[in-house]
């Protein structure tokens, strides 16, 4: 299995609404991502985890709130959002010690209103 | 600050054509360049590069990187439609697994 997956693969949500993005792997990577990504940009990183524990989170907004419950799942859980949050996130793994490769997942379409 | 330059942004060549695209760094705590190719989802790994002079190849495509002069390339030999895409150049760093990707090159190849 060398493959990322993504649930939903769109959303649509109000400012009020409280939703989950999920992501899983069974490559056994133990280092996960959640990137977002705006039209034409690319990617920016929002979160790393690394052996299940954050190891970077890049100044995001508290209303979004990442979790890895374990090594193969990681969420992320949104609420109170923006317009300006619409966009593309992106899933990503990585074994971390020998391999530095990122896979990425399909991404979950996210539109705010 | 770290950064990631890609050139150039976009690009439009005909089928059969040979495209270079170039990606330069710099980037402390250096480890590897990575390669991605996008399409209208998420990116797919290309290559990654770790030592400096040594080309990697998939089919059409090869890539390598020059550690000294920080800088990248990607070669597309005979191009196709299907290479049409974002090429996205990303460095990764020794620390906490951060990568840092460039803005991407937009190839589109016309019939």
């Amino acid at each position: 299995d060398t493959e990322v997956t993504q649930t939903p693969k769109h959303l649509v949500m109000g400012m009020t609404n409280k939703k989950s993005l999920k992501c899983e792997q069974h490559m056994g990577h133990r280092a996960m991502y959640w990137y977002k990504q705006k039209a034409k940009k690319p990617p920016e990183l929002m979160f790393v985890y690394s052996y299940e524990k954050l190891s970077i989170n890049e100044s995001v907004p508290s209303r979004f709130s990442p979790e890895c419950p374990n090594s193969s799942l990681l969420n992320l859980h949104l609420h109170a959002l923006q317009p300006e949050d619409s966009a593309l996130y992106l899933c990503a793994s990585s074994h971390r010690d020998n391999e530095e490769t990122q896979y990425f997942g399909p991404g979950t379409r996210l539109l705010v209103l | 600050e770290d950064k990631v330059v890609q050139s150039p942004l976009s690009l439009v060549v005909h089928e059969g054509d040979t495209v270079t695209l170039n990606c330069s760094y710099e980037v402390t705590n250096f480890r590897s360049l990575l390669w991605y190719k996008q399409e209208k989802k998420a990116p797919t790994f290309l290559f990654m590069l770790t030592s400096s002079g040594i080309e990697k190849k998939s089919g059409r495509l090869s890539s390598i990187l020059d550690k000294k002069e920080l800088f990248s390339i990607l070669n597309i030999t005979a191009t196709q439609t299907g290479d049409s895409a974002v090429y996205l150049c990303a460095a990764r760093k020794t620390s906490y697994d951060k990568v840092i990707f460039g803005p991407g090159t937009s190839l589109s190849v016309i019939p």
